[in-house]
């Protein structure tokens, strides 16, 4: 059963435009939620997170909202630009639950057109 | 500078041979895990540790073995017994802060490509 779901396997956005990239959760023990974009053969890199007590965390170009009522996150970019291209990645954690294990999405990934 | 080391980037194993992968960090972080990804799979837990001497299975360890001999090290040996070894495996540290903080990412290493020839 899939904790964390990303439903759109890829994304293309013009250059410039909004990239917004989702992300679904089951388990409402999660308290804390992450995002990161990894290149091929590279280890992901960590973006932005967000805390279950806030509904929105901005960090320049990127910004993360959730909606704990529809267990739904989503990753704002803008402006998307060619550098953005990656497989962006949702994760999740219950740190009630004695660890700090993250449970990740399948990945997302988007293609910004130049 | 601090980070985790992952080695070797690839690796080649012949059918029915084990191989250990390597995995140090030098951010003093207590926590460590080993993923695995698949296309199309994201990245799936093996196994994790989150203090020395003792360690966790998480959602795929069969065919797997680790060891935490020393808070920066936490090697992973894929057995023969795994059954589809070929994958991109990364390692990853954590520290987890008091919970009231709760600002703690993991950290990953660069990853190892292991195939079995």
């Amino acid at each position: 059963d899939q904790q964390v779901k990303q439903n759109s396997p890829s994304l293309s956005v013009q250059e410039g435009r909004i990239s917004i990239l989702n992300c679904d959760y089951t388990n409402s023990m999660f308290d804390y939620f992450l995002w990161y974009k990894k290149y091929p053969a590279e280890g992901p890199t960590f973006l932005i997170s967000i805390s279950s007590i806030k509904d929105k965390n901005e960090d320049g170009r990127f910004t993360v909202f959730l909606n704990k009522s529809a267990k739904h996150l989503s990753l704002h970019i803008v402006p998307s630009q060619p550098g953005d291209s990656a497989v962006y990645f949702c994760a999740a954690r219950d740190s009630g639950a004695g660890s700090y294990q993250l449970t990740f999405g399948k990945g997302t990934k988007l293609s910004v057109i130049p | 500078d601090g980070g985790i080391t992952q080695s070797p980037k690839y690796l080649f194993r012949k059918e029915g041979q084990n191989v250990t992968l390597s995995c140090e960090q030098n951010l003093n972080h207590d926590a460590m895990y080993w993923y695995r990804q698949d296309p199309g799979q994201g990245l799936r837990l093996i196994y994790y540790s989150q203090i020395v001497n003792d360690f966790q299975k998480g959602d795929i360890a069969e065919g797997y073995s680790v060891s935490r001999e020393k808070k920066e090290s936490f090697p992973l040996t894929v057995t023969s017994a795994q059954k589809n070894p070929t994958a991109f495996y990364l390692c990853a540290s954590s520290s987890p802060d008091l919970p009231i903080l709760m600002n703690t990412e993991a950290f990953f290493g660069q990853g190892t490509r292991l195939t079995v020839v």
